[in-house]
């Protein structure tokens, strides 16, 4: 079936930096933009950026501009986001998403903690 | 950035009764072209979002038709006809139109 499989969850310290992949089944891969989206505990959740595997074009929130790389291996059906500068207040769990929201993955955990 | 504001931010109903929840956004959600990309969902506790209505008023695959979406412009509103036990979670608006993408503060819903 369609599905986004997510990667483990994380633990790291302030300045640190964290990837996190996502990885597609059920569909062509290349055909459906990949989003992520972040939700702290007990928060809302919050828009991060998009990418397009096929042509590994992306667009970031301006929040995230200069600490968020968002970048795909096609061979493997797989979308990473990588966030750098890690600080306590990215604390939350990670999702990805395709293009229109109606798949999205299971989430993955990450913890900022010195 | 677009803000979307979403009331009431706390639910409580009782089963059987119905429940909506009003959206409103600060910018028309109306595209270039033609569409309204307003999508609902609803997050159950320990579970990632799931999508419910896209486009105003698509229902997706396996939605129940006691959920339906409406509205247009600003003013968006998704309507339970009759709660049921397995409706309690948060429930998000989202606009696709504007850039960034931005989401509704959430709805939780809870059964009296």
């Amino acid at each position: 079936q369609v599905q986004l499989v997510q990667s483990g969850a994380e633990v790291k310290k302030p300045g640190a930096s964290v990837k996190v992949s996502c990885k597609a089944s059920g569909y062509t891969f290349t055909s459906y933009d990949i989003n992520w989206v972040r939700q702290a505990t007990g928060q809302g959740l919050e828009w991060m950026g998009w990418m397009n595997p096929n042509s590994g074009n992306t667009g970031y929130a301006q929040k995230f501009q200069g600490r968020v790389t968002m970048t795909r291996n096609t061979s493997i059906s797989t979308a990473y986001m990588e966030l750098s500068s890690l600080r306590s207040e990215d604390t939350a769990v990670y999702y990805c998403a395709r293009t229109t929201f109606d798949i999205w993955g299971q989430g993955t955990m990450v913890t900022v903690s010195s | 950035d677009v803000v979307m504001t979403q009331s009431p931010l706390s639910l409580p109903v009782t089963l059987g009764q119905p429940a909506s929840i009003s959206c409103r956004s600060s910018q028309s959600l109306v595209y270039s072209d033609g569409n309204t990309y307003l999508n609902w969902f609803q997050q159950r506790p320990g579970q990632s979002p799931r999508r419910l209505i896209y486009k105003v008023s698509n229902w997706d695959s396996g939605v129940p038709d006691r959920f339906s979406g409406s509205g247009s412009g600003t003013d968006f509103t998704l309507k339970i006809s009759r709660v049921e036990a397995e409706d309690v979670g948060v429930y998000y608006c989202m606009q696709g139109t504007h850039w960034p993408l931005t989401f509704g503060q959430g709805t939780r819903l809870e059964i009296k």
